[in-house]
């Protein structure tokens, strides 16, 4: 079956560390995307990738990062800048960038800081 | 600047209750609507969509009907279930210019009670 992965389901990590996040999708699709979901608010956009080898800011790029150096996999990496980590993390695909009717989101990954 | 503005939840129904989610945005140009559903633990999924003015999207038993006069994309559904539990999320796409990222509400939760 196609579709998008996300490992691990749960991560903690300590103040000051590093975390890599998986994303992996086997729906040949060019463009893949990173959202953070915080309780009560809506998605937003950390990172996006239109085709291998590049990517772009999103709204709250700051603390992250990525590479694309596979179609299949974008990687997100929280680094120890990134202020207040905790969240729900929600990677995406899609057939073209922004194509929305063929966009499919991951289960998450939710990331606890202690 | 572009937003969308949804009903606050969490919302409460007994199976087979009328439901109406409200959802206005404010946009320039002239978006696409949608609505997405999260159920708990997974991802977010495409629930139904309106391209332009006086398109009705519709889905599982939802629906949904573009109103540009009121800038409004308000959910429905004539009989709720208990797997209708979820959050849902308005969101729309501004078509003008190259960036058409989604910008998202902030999610209404909704539990209905056997």
């Amino acid at each position: 079956d196609g579709g998008i992965t996300q490992s691990p389901k749960y991560l903690f990590r300590k103040e000051g560390q590093n975390v890599t996040l998986s994303c992996e999708q086997n729906l040949n699709h060019d463009a893949m995307y990173w959202y953070r979901q915080d309780p009560g608010q809506g998605l937003r956009l950390i990172y996006y990738s239109q085709i291998v080898n590049d990517f772009q800011k999103g709204d709250i790029a700051e603390g992250y990062s990525v590479s694309r150096e596979k179609k299949e996999s974008f990687p997100l990496t929280v680094t120890s800048a990134q202020k207040n980590p905790t969240a729900f993390y929600l990677c995406a695909s899609s057939m073209a960038l922004w194509a929305t009717d063929t966009q499919y989101f991951g289960p998450g990954t939710r990331l606890t800081v202690l | 600047g572009n937003s969308v503005t949804q009903m606050e939840g969490p919302v409460t129904l007994s199976e087979e209750a009328f439901l109406t989610i409200n959802c206005t945005y404010t946009a320039t140009g002239y978006p696409s609507l949608f609505w997405y559903v999260q159920y708990p633990g997974e991802g977010l999924q495409l629930l139904l969509k309106a391209t332009k003015a006086d398109d009705k999207g519709s889905n599982k038993g939802f629906e949904a009907t573009y109103r540009k006069e009121t800038t409004s994309f308000h959910l429905e559904k004539g009989s709720v279930q208990v797997s209708d539990s979820a959050v849902y999320f308005c969101a729309f796409q501004d078509n003008a210019g190259n960036n058409r990222k989604l910008i998202w509400g902030l999610g209404t939760s909704l539990a209905v009670n056997p």
